[in-house]
Protein backbone atom coordinates (compact mmCIF):
# COMPACT_ATOMS: atom_id res chain seq x y z
CA UNK A 1 0.00 0.00 0.00
CA UNK A 2 1.74 3.40 -1.02
CA UNK A 3 -0.71 5.83 0.69
CA UNK A 4 -0.79 7.62 3.57
CA UNK A 5 -0.31 5.47 6.93
CA UNK A 6 -0.79 6.18 10.40
CA UNK A 7 0.24 4.63 13.45
CA UNK A 8 -1.79 3.68 15.96
CA UNK A 9 -5.23 3.78 14.83
CA UNK A 10 -6.49 3.50 18.51
CA UNK A 11 -5.23 4.78 21.14
CA UNK A 12 -6.79 4.85 24.67
CA UNK A 13 -5.28 6.60 27.11
CA UNK A 14 -5.63 8.31 30.53
CA UNK A 15 -5.72 11.92 31.61
CA UNK A 16 -2.13 13.25 32.35
CA UNK A 17 -0.66 10.27 29.86
CA UNK A 18 1.45 11.43 27.24
CA UNK A 19 0.94 10.33 23.78
CA UNK A 20 2.69 10.14 20.69
CA UNK A 21 0.99 9.19 17.00
CA UNK A 22 3.11 8.55 13.90
CA UNK A 23 2.00 9.49 10.10
CA UNK A 24 4.28 7.93 7.04
CA UNK A 25 3.31 10.36 3.85
CA UNK A 26 3.44 8.82 0.58
CA UNK A 27 7.39 8.92 -0.30
CA UNK A 28 7.35 11.77 -2.75
CA UNK A 29 4.88 13.98 -1.07
CA UNK A 30 7.29 16.88 0.69
CA UNK A 31 4.19 18.91 2.69
CA UNK A 32 2.68 16.87 5.53
CA UNK A 33 -0.43 17.96 7.16
CA UNK A 34 -2.14 17.34 10.86
CA UNK A 35 -5.52 17.84 11.29
CA UNK A 36 -7.85 17.38 14.65
CA UNK A 37 -11.43 16.49 13.79
CA UNK A 38 -13.83 16.12 16.57
CA UNK A 39 -17.89 14.76 17.00
CA UNK A 40 -19.84 16.86 14.56
CA UNK A 41 -17.20 18.40 13.02
CA UNK A 42 -14.97 19.13 9.90
CA UNK A 43 -11.19 18.63 10.43
CA UNK A 44 -8.98 21.85 11.66
CA UNK A 45 -5.55 22.45 10.30
CA UNK A 46 -2.93 21.84 13.49
CA UNK A 47 -0.05 21.95 11.22
CA UNK A 48 2.19 21.47 8.57
CA UNK A 49 5.74 20.72 7.47
CA UNK A 50 7.22 21.53 4.13
CA UNK A 51 10.31 18.90 4.14
CA UNK A 52 11.36 19.12 7.54
CA UNK A 53 10.49 22.25 8.29
CA UNK A 54 7.60 23.21 10.54
CA UNK A 55 5.81 26.89 8.42
CA UNK A 56 2.53 27.31 10.30
CA UNK A 57 0.92 26.07 13.82
CA UNK A 58 -2.70 26.88 14.08
CA UNK A 59 -3.67 28.38 17.58
CA UNK A 60 -5.42 25.31 18.24
CA UNK A 61 -2.14 23.57 18.84
CA UNK A 62 -1.58 24.41 22.51
CA UNK A 63 2.08 23.94 24.13
CA UNK A 64 1.06 20.74 25.00
CA UNK A 65 1.39 19.47 21.36
CA UNK A 66 4.10 19.36 19.17
CA UNK A 67 5.06 17.78 15.95
CA UNK A 68 8.56 17.19 14.61
CA UNK A 69 9.16 15.86 10.76
CA UNK A 70 12.94 14.85 11.90
CA UNK A 71 13.96 13.97 8.50
CA UNK A 72 11.44 15.24 6.09
CA UNK A 73 9.90 11.96 5.84
CA UNK A 74 7.44 10.60 8.53
CA UNK A 75 5.52 12.90 11.49
CA UNK A 76 5.47 12.63 14.85
CA UNK A 77 2.57 14.66 16.77
CA UNK A 78 3.29 14.27 20.73
CA UNK A 79 0.10 15.09 23.14
CA UNK A 80 1.78 15.79 27.24
CA UNK A 81 -0.77 16.14 29.71
CA UNK A 82 -3.84 14.65 28.29
CA UNK A 83 -6.65 16.13 28.49
CA UNK A 84 -10.60 15.06 28.12
CA UNK A 85 -10.90 17.28 25.42
CA UNK A 86 -8.35 15.94 23.52
CA UNK A 87 -10.18 12.91 22.83
CA UNK A 88 -10.62 13.16 18.79
CA UNK A 89 -9.75 12.10 15.59
CA UNK A 90 -5.98 13.10 14.46
CA UNK A 91 -5.53 13.13 10.93
CA UNK A 92 -2.38 13.71 8.91
CA UNK A 93 -2.34 14.37 4.89
CA UNK A 94 0.11 14.49 2.39
CA UNK A 95 1.07 16.41 -1.02
CA UNK A 96 3.72 17.87 -3.22
CA UNK A 97 4.20 21.27 -3.61
CA UNK A 98 2.87 21.32 -7.47
CA UNK A 99 -0.55 19.86 -7.04
CA UNK A 100 -3.46 20.49 -5.01
CA UNK A 101 -4.51 17.12 -3.83
CA UNK A 102 -4.05 16.35 -0.59
CA UNK A 103 -3.89 12.61 0.55
CA UNK A 104 -5.53 11.54 3.98
CA UNK A 105 -4.20 8.77 6.14
CA UNK A 106 -6.80 6.86 8.20
CA UNK A 107 -6.27 8.88 11.02
CA UNK A 108 -5.81 8.00 14.89
CA UNK A 109 -8.67 7.81 17.44
CA UNK A 110 -7.53 9.14 20.56
CA UNK A 111 -9.87 8.49 23.73
CA UNK A 112 -8.76 10.26 26.42
CA UNK A 113 -10.59 8.69 30.08
CA UNK B 1 -12.74 34.14 10.75
CA UNK B 2 -13.39 31.72 7.62
CA UNK B 3 -16.16 30.12 7.88
CA UNK B 4 -17.54 26.87 5.54
CA UNK B 5 -21.00 25.34 5.42
CA UNK B 6 -22.58 22.79 4.19
CA UNK B 7 -26.06 21.71 3.72
CA UNK B 8 -27.76 19.17 4.46
CA UNK B 9 -26.40 17.60 7.24
CA UNK B 10 -27.40 14.49 6.81
CA UNK B 11 -29.32 13.01 4.28
CA UNK B 12 -30.94 9.56 4.00
CA UNK B 13 -32.40 8.51 0.10
CA UNK B 14 -33.33 5.61 -1.67
CA UNK B 15 -31.21 3.74 -3.84
CA UNK B 16 -31.94 5.17 -7.80
CA UNK B 17 -32.54 8.56 -6.14
CA UNK B 18 -30.49 11.58 -7.12
CA UNK B 19 -29.33 13.86 -4.67
CA UNK B 20 -27.10 16.90 -4.09
CA UNK B 21 -25.50 18.72 -1.35
CA UNK B 22 -24.56 22.39 -1.10
CA UNK B 23 -21.08 23.95 -0.27
CA UNK B 24 -20.95 27.73 0.90
CA UNK B 25 -17.27 29.46 1.65
CA UNK B 26 -15.86 33.30 1.12
CA UNK B 27 -15.70 34.37 -1.49
CA UNK B 28 -12.50 36.77 -1.21
CA UNK B 29 -8.62 35.02 -1.11
CA UNK B 30 -9.79 31.99 -3.35
CA UNK B 31 -7.69 29.42 -4.33
CA UNK B 32 -9.03 26.13 -4.86
CA UNK B 33 -12.56 24.12 -3.31
CA UNK B 34 -12.02 20.98 -2.65
CA UNK B 35 -14.39 17.53 -2.38
CA UNK B 36 -13.99 14.47 0.03
CA UNK B 37 -15.39 11.52 0.18
CA UNK B 38 -15.22 9.69 3.52
CA UNK B 39 -16.31 5.88 5.00
CA UNK B 40 -16.23 5.17 8.45
CA UNK B 41 -12.95 3.57 9.09
CA UNK B 42 -11.19 4.67 5.95
CA UNK B 43 -9.56 7.60 5.24
CA UNK B 44 -11.05 10.39 3.21
CA UNK B 45 -10.84 10.52 -0.59
CA UNK B 46 -10.17 13.32 -3.30
CA UNK B 47 -13.18 13.46 -5.16
CA UNK B 48 -12.41 16.67 -6.61
CA UNK B 49 -10.39 19.83 -6.65
CA UNK B 50 -11.75 23.08 -8.75
CA UNK B 51 -10.11 26.19 -8.98
CA UNK B 52 -11.98 28.50 -11.56
CA UNK B 53 -15.03 29.92 -11.32
CA UNK B 54 -17.63 28.04 -13.63
CA UNK B 55 -15.64 24.86 -13.21
CA UNK B 56 -17.75 21.56 -13.83
CA UNK B 57 -15.95 18.16 -12.88
CA UNK B 58 -17.26 14.39 -12.66
CA UNK B 59 -16.45 11.12 -11.94
CA UNK B 60 -18.81 8.47 -12.98
CA UNK B 61 -22.24 9.48 -11.29
CA UNK B 62 -20.59 12.03 -9.28
CA UNK B 63 -20.06 15.93 -10.56
CA UNK B 64 -19.44 18.95 -8.99
CA UNK B 65 -19.86 22.71 -10.11
CA UNK B 66 -18.07 25.98 -8.35
CA UNK B 67 -19.28 29.56 -8.13
CA UNK B 68 -16.66 31.09 -6.62
CA UNK B 69 -18.05 34.86 -7.12
CA UNK B 70 -20.72 34.24 -4.98
CA UNK B 71 -18.77 31.56 -2.94
CA UNK B 72 -20.66 27.88 -3.27
CA UNK B 73 -20.31 24.85 -4.91
CA UNK B 74 -23.21 21.78 -5.75
CA UNK B 75 -22.31 18.04 -5.67
CA UNK B 76 -24.52 15.87 -7.36
CA UNK B 77 -25.10 12.04 -7.06
CA UNK B 78 -26.76 10.97 -9.89
CA UNK B 79 -28.68 7.24 -9.14
CA UNK B 80 -27.33 7.17 -5.34
CA UNK B 81 -26.37 3.18 -4.79
CA UNK B 82 -25.80 2.15 -0.77
CA UNK B 83 -21.97 2.33 -1.86
CA UNK B 84 -22.52 5.81 -1.79
CA UNK B 85 -23.59 5.61 1.87
CA UNK B 86 -20.24 8.17 3.61
CA UNK B 87 -19.89 11.77 4.91
CA UNK B 88 -18.69 14.13 2.03
CA UNK B 89 -16.96 16.51 2.94
CA UNK B 90 -16.04 20.24 1.18
CA UNK B 91 -13.03 22.53 1.98
CA UNK B 92 -12.04 25.78 1.48
CA UNK B 93 -8.66 26.03 0.13
CA UNK B 94 -7.22 30.11 0.92
CA UNK B 95 -3.67 29.68 2.75
CA UNK B 96 -4.75 26.39 4.23
CA UNK B 97 -7.66 24.06 3.72
CA UNK B 98 -10.41 24.75 5.69
CA UNK B 99 -13.38 21.74 5.92
CA UNK B 100 -17.25 21.75 6.15
CA UNK B 101 -18.84 20.27 8.91
CA UNK B 102 -19.77 17.75 6.36
CA UNK B 103 -23.53 15.76 4.58
CA UNK B 104 -23.69 12.02 5.96
CA UNK B 105 -25.04 10.27 3.26
CA UNK B 106 -26.91 7.26 3.77
CA UNK B 107 -28.55 5.12 1.29
CA UNK B 108 -31.27 2.82 1.64
CA UNK B 109 -31.69 -0.44 -0.85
Amino acid sequence: DTGVSQNPRHKITKRGQNVTFRCDPISEHNRLYWYRQTLGQGPEFLTYFQNEAQLEKSRLLSDRFSAERPKGSFSTLEIQRTEQGDSAMYLCASKTAYHYEQYFGPGTRLTVT
Amino acid sequence: ILNVEQSPQSLHVQEGDSTNFTCSFPSSNFYALHWYRWETAKSPEALFVMTLNGDEKKKGRISATLNTKEGYSYLYIKGSQPEDSATYLCAFEGDKLIFGTGTRLQVFP
